[in-house]
Order: C-alpha cells, then sequence, then structure tokens
C-alpha cells in the first residue's frame, strides 16, 4: 500500500539554524499538509497546500515557517530560524482529493525536530 | 470553529474487555469525523471516518464509532480488546468539504492513550 514518507526520522539542529523537513506524498494526492505534535500534546495543524499554493495556514505558521512542492514528488517544510519552541514531531500528510469523496489525510511517520 | 473533546487522556481494559473511548465534537456545520490509531514511533493511521453516510461506522482492526448528532459524539468502540490494541487513539473532526480545491484540516482532540492488561 502506498505510504506518505519523511525524511530525516531525526534530526537535531542548533537554535537558530535553518531546516528543512521533507515529505514526498502518495503519487496521486493532490493536497498536502504539516502538522506539529509537541511532546505531551495534541497534534496541531500548522499548513494545507494544494495547486503550488498554500490553502490554509494556522497561526502557528509564521514568518519563519514555509512550504514548497520543489518537484513533482517532494513536499518540504522549512524553518527559517529555528527556536526552542519548534522543538516536536512534524507530521506530513496527503489526500487525493477534497469534495464530495472527501478522501481521509494520510499520513507520515514524522519527524521528530529537537533545537539545542 | 470546530473542536474535538476526548473524555480520558488514560483508559486501561483487560484483555477481552470492551473498549469505549470517547469524542464529543463541537461544529457550527455538519462535520466530518475521524478516529486516527498512532502506535509508538510511528505516524497516526486511519481507523475510520464518518462522512454524514451510515451513522455506525466500521474500520480496521475491529473498531467502530457511532455519530450521534443529538449528543454530538463519535465514541470509538471494539468488543473485545486485544494486547496489540494498546496505542494513542486521537479523534479529529475537520468540516465536509465545499467545492473541490478547498483543502480541510483536521482539528484534533488531546487522545486517549489505551492499555491492555493481562
Amino acid at each position: 500500500e502506498p505510504e506518505v514518507t519523511q525524511t530525516p526520522s531525526h534530526q537535531v539542529t542548533q537554535m537558530g539554524q535553518e531546516v528543512i523537513l521533507r515529505c514526498v506524498p502518495i503519487s496521486n494526492h493532490l493536497y498536502f499538509y504539516w502538522y506539529r505534535q509537541i511532546l505531551g500534546q495534541k497534534v496541531e495543524f500548522l499548513v494545507s497546500f494544494y495547486n503550488n499554493e498554500i490553502s490554509e495556514k494556522s497561526e502557528i505558521f509564521d514568518d519563519q515557517f514555509s512550504v514548497e512542492r520543489p518537484d513533482g514528488s517532494n513536499f518540504t517544510l522549512k524553518i527559517r530560524s529555528t527556536k526552542l519552541e519548534d522543538s516536536a514531531m512534524y507530521f506530513c500528510a496527503s489526500s487525493e482529493e477534497v469534495g464530495v469523496r472527501n478522501q481521509p489525510q494520510h499520513f507520515g511517520d514524522g519527524t521528530r525536530l529537537s533545537i539545542l | 470553529a470546530q473542536s474535538v473533546t476526548q473524555l480520558g487522556s488514560h483508559v486501561s481494559v483487560s484483555e477481552g474487555a470492551l473498549v469505549l473511548l470517547r469524542c464529543n465534537y463541537s461544529s457550527s456545520v455538519p462535520p466530518y469525523l475521524f478516529w486516527y490509531v498512532q502506535y509508538p514511533n510511528q505516524g497516526l493511521q486511519l481507523l475510520l471516518k464518518y462522512t454524514s453516510a451510515a451513522t455506525l461506522v466500521k474500520g480496521i482492526n475491529g473498531f467502530e464509532a457511532e455519530f450521534k448528532k443529538s449528543e454530538t459524539s463519535f465514541h470509538l468502540t471494539k468488543p473485545s480488546a486485544h494486547m496489540s490494541d494498546a496505542a494513542e487513539y486521537f479523534c479529529a473532526v475537520s468540516p465536509s468539504p465545499g467545492v473541490t480545491g478547498t483543502a480541510s484540516k483536521l482539528t484534533f482532540g488531546t487522545g486517549t492513550r489505551l492499555q491492555v492488561t493481562l
């Protein structure tokens, strides 16, 4: 069964450094998402992406964050200048189509980001 | 704004006993509701979804959930717990989608950790 792939599984970065989290969504999916889960807290929506542009973003997704689909397969989340509070598990998700069929979102295994 | 509330951050059942994980939602528009499971060091796996068709939804691994509009609930049940069911379970809500091209974000509950004992 096709799956969402995220790399790396664990990223350790110094505060203030840039980090790029990578995701390969399921190949025929059109909608892409990033969520994060701070340790011990619930999963929070960050951003959704469709047709090469952001569809919606949360208040967490400030100017330090950006997303990109640089080619036909990858979907990346960049944090420009990391802060300690960015430490979390970041999940990528994708869905085939939104609309009357409302295909569910499929999640990757996540990237654990640790900011030192 | 939509939200879900999961009652009980930890639930412990004996193997073979009924599993009941509670979820109540709040939504001003017809919602779509989901249950996801997270095993240790893994991502979120979809268990089942409610999308305004049948109110009793069957999912994977013997789980099912019933949408009750009058109670704004979407509780997850399984008749007989198995050791392999031990995991964290998340209820999530999204707005029923409008036109194609509108991505629907998921809003998650705080999760319920299910422990299964012998």
